[in-house]
């Protein structure tokens, strides 16, 4: 059974440019979840969604966004990057919702320069 | 909004030895999971609990939900159980995560 499939592993962009990230869940989950992991922040919620719509949302300016595909894949994008956006970016993904576990991929590396 | 702290930060111990990582919070959570995250970044989920006590190999996780409080054991400790512990708790507002234990075992 694949787990969830991250791309791309690692990532350098430019301050101002944007960037997309994609996850690809266990197949039959239906909720997809990121996070940043910064060291100074440590693991913090971005978001979540389940049959394609936002079902929260954490602290993060408007600048970070989401959306989920019919087939519960999930897209994140960030504009205008920041150098603070450096980052590691997790997605999690789960049958339904928070009463099951989660399966995280292995993350995408964001370095921004 | 849940806060969720973690002790010890940090923990180097010899090969065998019995290992505790505690974890408390603040607010009422529908589970509490229990991660590892490896030097690359990769998390695996250890545990997911919302009551009493489970047991993986030589893992072992309990929670006490009127203390508002976890632990995570580990027995005859290993080098490769070297990695970043964290605790995070699931509420209606996603997951909110501990700074994390880092462990060392030395062998």
């Amino acid at each position: 059974k694949a787990g969830v499939t991250q791309t791309p592993r690692y990532l350098i962009k430019t301050r101002g440019q944007q960037v997309t990230l994609s996850c690809s869940p266990i197949s039959g989950h239906r909720s997809v979840s990121w996070y940043q992991q910064t060291p100074g922040q440590g693991l913090q919620f971005l978001f979540e969604y389940f049959s394609e719509t936002q079902r929260n949302k954490g602290n993060f300016p408007g600048r970070f966004s989401g959306r989920q595909f019919s087939n519960s894949r999930s897209e994140m994008n960030v504009s205008t990057l920041e150098l603070g956006d450096s980052a590691l970016y997790l997605c999690a993904s789960s049958l339904a919702d928070r009463y099951y576990g989660y399966t995280f991929g292995s993350g995408t590396r964001l370095t921004v320069v | 909004k849940n806060e969720v702290e973690q002790s010890p930060q940090n923990l180097t111990a010899q090969e065998g030895e019995f290992i505790t990582i505690n974890c408390s919070y603040s607010v009422g959570i529908s589970a509490l999971h229990w991660l590892q995250q490896h030097p690359g970044g990769g998390i695996v989920s250890l545990f997911m609990l919302s009551s009493g006590k489970k047991k993986h190999g030589r893992l072992i996780a309990t929670i006490n939900i009127q203390e508002k409080h976890s632990s995570l054991h580990i027995t005859a400790s290993h080098p490769r159980d070297s990695a970043v512990y964290i605790c995070a708790v699931g509420g209606a507002d996603g997951l909110t995560f501990g700074k994390g234990t880092h462990l060392i075992i030395q062998p």
